[in-house]
């Protein structure tokens, strides 16, 4: 069965510093698809990337980036530069391929505040 | 402009009351989920539709039914047997035909429950 972990539940940071979310997931799965969404206060969860289990190059978008390290079964969502816009809770989730109803099994999600 | 729409935004229930989430989508999607969030957790998944007319348990289906009479419409009930109905409920939609397995689910704005 697949498993995704997001162990810090809470972060707080100052403006204009970086931080990392991490997630870990379990699957026994060789082909599986990985997902970032972002939840803002109002309440609808935004996506953010999707990344497969093959392609193990990082990805950057602006002022976000993405680690994938199948050796670990992690993949980690850095933001540089943090904005008070970024304060939300972050969702990382797992998909196995072939999956009845393209089902996603998400992390417990991690709560960053941004500090002015 | 495409998206999914969920009414109402707040919802009151009354003991022993069954209430109806409404959520319609333009994005001629196949899929669509609901899922239920509780202050502080991740996302569990409540139903899935993969096609018109045919739905299926998620992880937490007791206490609650679904129809899936137009493509476009997944409404969920809460009926008066589920005990604990006061969360944040998403709906959510993706593409799911040959070829596009996989993909990023959307979600509406949320309706939450509160028990009067």
């Amino acid at each position: 069965a697949q498993k995704v972990t997001q162990a810090q539940t809470e972060i707080s940071v100052v403006e204009k510093e970086d931080v990392t979310l991490d997630c870990v997931y379990e699957t026994r799965d060789t082909t599986y698809y990985l997902f970032w969404y972002k939840q803002p206060p109002s309440g609808e969860l935004v996506f953010l990337i999707r990344r497969n289990s093959f392609d193990e190059q990082n990805e950057i978008s602006g002022r976000y980036s993405w680690n994938f390290q199948k050796s670990t079964s992690s993949f980690n969502f850095t933001i540089t530069a943090s904005q008070v816009v970024d304060s939300a809770v972050y969702f990382c989730a797992l998909s196995e391929e072939y999956n009845a109803g393209n089902m996603l099994t998400f992390g417990g999600g991690t709560r960053l505040m941004v500090k002015p | 402009d495409g998206g999914i729409t969920q009414s109402p935004k707040y919802l009151f229930r009354k003991e022993g009351q069954n209430v109806t989430l409404s959520c319609e989508q333009n994005l001629n999607h196949d899929a669509m989920y609901w899922y239920r969030q509780d202050p502080g957790q991740g996302l569990r998944l409540i139903y899935y539709s993969q096609i018109v007319n045919d739905f299926q348990k998620g992880d937490i289906a007791e206490g609650y039914s679904v129809s899936r009479e137009k493509k476009e419409s997944f409404p969920l009930t809460v009926t008066s047997a589920q005990k604990n109905p006061t969360a944040f409920y998403l709906c959510a939609s993706s593409s799911y035909s040959p070829g596009t397995y996989n993909q990023p689910q959307h979600f509406g704005d949320g309706t939450r429950l509160s028990i009067l």
